[in-house]
């Protein structure tokens, strides 16, 4: 069954501090990977997304993530966090059937102290 | 482009009675649509797959007799929890997609529900 891990439940950073998210999947085929952001009262908002090609990718607002195949993970990255971007982050992922259905992670809880 | 909107935002029933949750992509026709629940501190679990003119797909634990999905048209698809309980209180969101954008979901801004 698919399945999405992310380790970190909550993370707290100081502004300028850099941002690594996990995120690891389990799924017996090709994948379609994004990460998801649901800003406080907000509804969610798409942060980035792999198809193919160039494993990293980036973002709106400065993130990135990268693709590693062969340990079945899509990291969130971002050199330098703002105060604004506290918020939830989901990882999804879907697979290259027809039905298009997302399979999200539990979330990661960030908190950035100004 | 591609918003989509839920109403209502937040709803309060009391126990047994039944309410309907409507989500409307407002600038494109949607292939499919999507509800999910969100439980306080948790993640999104997929309820049911809405595809317009035909039943619903729903996963697995999910009572479709509870939970009743109906897809009138490609910008419209409801919610109908039926019987409410106190235990279906829970944040319902939905998603639509459509072939642009090699079929991205657009999510909803949710709906609070509440049952006393």
């Amino acid at each position: 069954a698919q399945s999405v891990s992310q380790h970190n439940h909550h993370v707290i950073l100081s502004e300028a501090a850099s941002l690594e998210l996990g995120c690891n999947y389990s799924y017996g085929g090709t994948v379609n990977l994004f990460w998801y952001v649901q800003y406080p009262g907000q509804h969610l908002q798409l942060l980035l997304k792999y198809f193919s090609g160039d494993p990293l990718v980036k973002g709106i607002k400065g993130f990135e993530a990268e693709f590693i195949k062969s340990k079945f993970s899509f990291n969130l990255r971002k050199p330098s966090v703002q105060w604004s971007d506290t918020a939830e982050y989901f990882c999804a992922v879907r697979g290259m059937d027809s039905s298009y259905k997302l399979i999200f992670g539990s979330g990661t809880r960030l908190l950035v102290r100004p | 482009g591609a918003v989509v909107s839920q109403h209502p935002s937040w709803v309060i029933c009391k126990s047994g009675t039944s309410v309907k949750i409507e989500c409307r992509s407002l600038d494109f026709q949607a292939t499919t649509m999507f509800w999910y629940r969100q439980f306080p501190k948790q993640s999104l679990m997929l309820m049911a797959t809405s595809n317009e003119g035909s039943k619903a797909t729903y996963e697995q634990g999910v009572e479709k007799d509870k939970f009743l999905i109906n897809h009138a048209s490609l910008t419209l698809s409801t919610l109908t929890v039926t019987s409410a309980h106190p235990e279906d209180s829970s944040f319902y969101i939905c998603s639509a997609i459509t072939y642009r954008n090699s079929y991205e979901q657009y999510f909803g801004p949710g709906t609070r529900l509440t049952v006393t």
